[in-house]
């Protein structure tokens, strides 16, 4: 089974600041790791994903995250936080390849002080 | 065109009652989904099917009854509605291409009074 970790539920930065969003996986095979945004009252946004090839993806809205196997990590950047950012984010990894069922974390609120 | 569309956006009904959710995608998929998000935000796939074939069924009370008409189209039945139905719901759809990209509807919010 696959599985998959937020560190922190609710993460606070200020405009401006460094926006650091943690994922740890558990795959017992190569994983597909993804990250999502939902807005408030809408639905699931994709950011970016990691499939194979290059660790460091980039997403929209200058996001990037970078896989690194050997922490079983996937964390979510962004260099400089804007009002908009905030946002419900969700990691997830894709599980039963070829039925591509996505396991979610639990979600982390991204809140952003003005 | 929305890829994946889902009626109705939202839904307020009395438990007890018996309702419907629909989705449908135009992306010329094989597979399709249903998650349901729920008060704390998570996650979680229901059912899925392959062609129109139920593939995956996570544990869920068989008051959930998915149907799928044709590989377009997956429609959501919950019978004898209970509060803690209460959630949103989430149609997607992928293809067997293998990027792994699963393409989300706009989730159906139901409300369970």
């Amino acid at each position: 089974a696959q599985s998959v970790t937020q560190l922190g539920s609710h993460v606070s930065v200020s405009e401006g600041a460094l926006v650091l969003l943690r994922c740890n996986y558990s795959s017992s095979v190569p994983p597909y790791l993804f990250w999502y945004v939902q807005y408030p009252n809408q639905g699931l946004q994709l950011l970016l994903k990691y499939t194979t090839g290059a660790t460091l993806v980039k997403g929209i809205n200058g996001f990037e995250a970078e896989f690194k196997k050997s922490e079983t990590s996937f964390h979510l950047t962004k260099p400089s936080a804007h009002m908009s950012d905030a946002a419900e984010y969700f990691c997830a990894v894709i599980s039963n390849f070829g039925n591509e069922k996505l396991t979610f974390g639990t979600g982390t609120r991204l809140t952003i002080i003005p | 065109d929305t890829a994946v569309s889902q009626t109705p956006k939202y839904l307020v009904t009395q438990m007890g009652n018996d309702k419907s959710i629909k989705c449908e995608q135009n992306l010329g998929h094989d597979t399709m989904y249903w998650y349901k998000q729920d008060s704390k935000k998570f996650l979680k796939i229901m059912f899925s099917y392959n062609n129109k074939e139920l593939i995956i069924n996570e544990t869920v009370p068989n008051r959930f009854s998915p149907k799928s008409p044709d590989k377009a189209h997956l429609n959501l039945h919950i019978n004898s509605l209970e509060l803690g139905d209460s959630a949103v719901y989430f149609c997607a759809s992928s293809s067997r291409d293998r990027s792994g990209l699963i393409y989300f509807g706009e989730g159906s919010w139901l409300t369970v009074v």
